[in-house]
């Protein structure tokens, strides 16, 4: 089945940039999309389209992609952006799947 | 203003079956390209996605969970349901429906709150 891959864990100093990356095979032809996630809340979408940002999402948040491996990048990083983080694509027969998760600790 | 809400029991037993319903308001799901996910998490756990149900009645399932899994729509009162049987302790998460905005790549850009759903005896 198709798998989308994510460090467990990335720690960041506030100020900094946190990079955040997601592989899978299926990456170069289908999009990827990214959530956050804080303790006791629902999913909030930051980014689609592999680099799209919805509106309301900080600047901040952004996102690119290279071969089979998408990366979101916040910048300037806020103790309020620590958060679990998810990436999320599907396969070519529309079946969804998510990535393991991104834990983002700010020091 | 899209909003989507969960229900359905907080405790089932093994082997039973679970019932979910999704309520949403602010579109439509006989609008083209428009669809309703469920997505699930156990606790300390990662997203996992379970279905998709689409405009035109289309659905997709999670491979792993397929034989077990049935989605609906009511359209008129603007719901969705899903059915899962057989439940398992390992069943044990917070269930999330959620909206899916366009064709292509699905992905979920408005979610409900959540509802914990425990599965013991």
């Amino acid at each position: 089945s198709y798998e989308l891959t994510q460090p467990p864990s990335v720690s960041v100093s506030p100020g900094q940039t946190a990079r955040i990356t997601c592989s899978g095979d299926a990456l170069p032809k289908q999009y990827a999309y990214w959530y956050q996630q804080k303790p006791g809340q629902a999913p909030v979408l930051v980014i689609y389209k592999d680099s799209e940002r919805p509106s309301g999402i900080p600047e901040r948040f952004s996102g690119s992609s290279s071969g089979t491996t998408v990366t979101l990048t916040i910048s300037g990083v806020q103790a309020e952006d620590e958060a679990d983080y998810y990436c999320q694509s599907a396969d070519s027969s529309g079946t969804v799947v998510f990535g393991g998760g991104t834990k983002l600790t700010v020091l | 203003q899209i909003t989507l809400k969960e229900s359905g029991p907080t405790l089932v037993k093994p082997t039973q079956t679970l019932t979910l319903t999704c309520t949403f308001s602010g579109f439509s799901l006989s609008t083209s390209g428009v669809g309703v996910g469920w997505i699930r998490q156990p606790p300390g756990k990662a997203l996992e996605w379970l279905a998709l149900i689409y405009w035109d009645d289309d659905k997709r399932y999670s491979p792993s969970l397929k034989s077990r899994l049935t989605i609906t729509k009511d359209t008129s009162k603007n719901q969705v349901v899903l059915t899962m049987t057989n439940m398992d302790p390992v069943d044990t998460a917070t269930y999330y429906c959620a909206h899916s905005a366009a064709a292509g790549t699905p992905y979920f850009d408005y979610w409900g709150q959540g509802t914990l759903v425990t599965v013991s005896s």
